[in-house]
């Protein structure tokens, strides 16, 4: 199965930072990289598929990057309710597997 | 509006033996493929199984693989989870999602404890 490596595992930051979370895949996976956001007691939600492409309804301050095996999502602005839990999910093959989660926290 | 509702969730002993249903509604069920991942209390996600639009294939994550037995029956807009010989590690929150992974459930608790 195809390991991905999700860093860092937890982060710190302010209200108006930008941060960048990193996934990285054992081996090349095209695109096939989606990101998702989750909030405690909720379901995790879509913000990013194909490694880049902006889910419906998303705030444009997230974006994604990155092809084959390195792909990295950035928030340019934290704002307060982007404090959360993120993972990464690889949907190449089978099985998919998803990154260890990066808690990002306050400040 | 697409909507998933997961039951069928429990306490069951390690060895034993429970099924899981998502009711699908607010799409056309038969043409997408549909997912189960499941999240232990405190951890992160990790994805199960998958079965096609008609059912013709299916595939796990090598934790379970011959223990579940992902299933579904499109007269019904519903989809199954099997899950024998369960192990204390197998207790999580199992969330049903369609293909993409923009629609989830609210998932069904599983608890393994003797």
């Amino acid at each position: 199965a195809i390991q991905m490596t999700q860093s860092p595992s937890s982060l710190s930051a302010s209200v108006g930072d930008r941060v960048t979370i990193t996934c990285r895949a054992s081996q090349g996976i095209r695109n096939d990289l989606g990101w998702y956001q989750q909030k405690p007691g909720k379901a995790p939600k879509l913000l990013i598929y194909t490694a880049s492409t902006l889910h419906t309804g998303v705030p444009s301050r997230f974006s994604g990057s990155g092809s084959g095996t390195d792909f990295t999502l950035t928030i340019s602005s934290l704002q307060p309710e982007d404090f959360a839990t993120y993972y990464c999910l690889q949907d190449y093959n089978y099985p998919h597997t998803f990154g260890q989660g990066t808690k990002l926290e306050i400040k | 509006e697409e909507q998933l509702v997961e039951s069928g969730g429990g306490v069951v002993q390690p060895g034993g033996s429970l099924r899981l249903s998502c009711a699908a509604s607010g799409f056309t069920f038969e043409a997408f493929a549909m997912h189960w991942v499941r999240q232990a209390p405190g951890k992160g996600l990790e994805w199960v199984s998958l079965i096609t639009g008609d059912g013709g294939a299916t595939y796990y994550a090598d934790s379970v693989k011959g223990r579940f037995t992902i299933s579904r029956d499109n007269s019904k807009n519903s989809l199954y989870l099997q899950m024998s010989s369960l192990r204390t590690e197998d207790t999580a929150l199992y969330y049903c999602v369609k293909r993409g992974f923009a629609y989830w459930g609210q998932g069904a608790l599983v608890t393994v404890s003797s």
